[in-house]
């Protein structure tokens, strides 16, 4: 079984400063993806980053950043200059590769981003 | 391109009905994966249907259902509806299941049971 935790209930940063959100995770498979989700209040689950376990480089796209460090099966999404947007919950995921598409959620972090 | 789309948005229903939701994938993508989202329990998987066939099923009672069409499109069944129903439902589709890549979600389905 996958466990994931995001030990961060919830946050403040000021805005145009950069934020990190914490994930860890636990499982026994050897090969898997792990994902990172906003949802704001509207209730849509948008995807922002995913790293493969076998992945060399740590993932980016445009502000996000995702910090994995496979040893100590941490998975950290940074968020570089914070934007008044980025207020949301944000969730941290895995699908080990032999799951298909059955996502396991962590608790989910609140970020508020102060102006 | 248009992105998921969950029907309907928002509806009510009481205690012993059942309800039917439908969640149209993006195009060309051909798996469906059903999530249910509570306060309490947070984002539980449900189960997840590629080209018409059920891949995976998390661990909830044989109330609730799916199906899954030619076209792609999924619907969700609940059955003898209880309070703790009450949730937000969330469909999430991609190409294909179980590869490295995204998993791309809709606006979900909040159902409110009474």
């Amino acid at each position: 079984a996958q466990k994931i935790t995001q030990t961060q209930p919830g946050m403040f940063v000021q805005e145009k400063e950069a934020v990190t959100l914490d994930c860890t995770y636990d499982t026994s498979d050897p090969s898997y993806g792990l994902f990172w989700y906003k949802q704001p209040s509207s209730g849509e689950m948008i995807f922002l980053i995913y790293q493969g376990s076998y992945d060399q480089q740590n993932a980016t796209e445009g502000r996000y950043s995702l910090n994995f460090q496979k040893a100590r099966k941490s998975a950290n999404l940074v968020i570089s200059a914070s934007q008044l947007g980025d207020s949301a919950m944000y969730f941290c995921a895995m699908r080990p590769n032999n799951a298909g598409n059955m996502l396991t959620f962590g608790g989910g972090t609140r970020l508020m981003v102060k102006p | 391109k248009a992105g998921v789309t969950q029907t309907p948005r928002y509806l009510i229903k009481t205690r012993g009905q059942q309800v039917t939701l439908s969640c149209s994938p993006i195009s060309g993508h051909r798996s469906v994966s059903w999530y249910q989202q509570t306060p309490g329990q947070g984002l539980q998987f449900l189960f997840e249907y590629f080209s018409e066939t059920q891949r995976n099923k998390g661990n909830f009672p044989g109330r609730f259902s799916g199906r899954q069409f030619s076209n792609s499109r999924s619907e969700m069944n609940v059955s003898t509806l209880e309070l703790g129903d009450s949730a937000l439902y969330l469909c999430a589709s991609s190409l294909v299941t179980g590869t490295a890549g995204e998993l791309f979600f809709g606006e979900g389905s909040r159902l409110t049971v009474l």
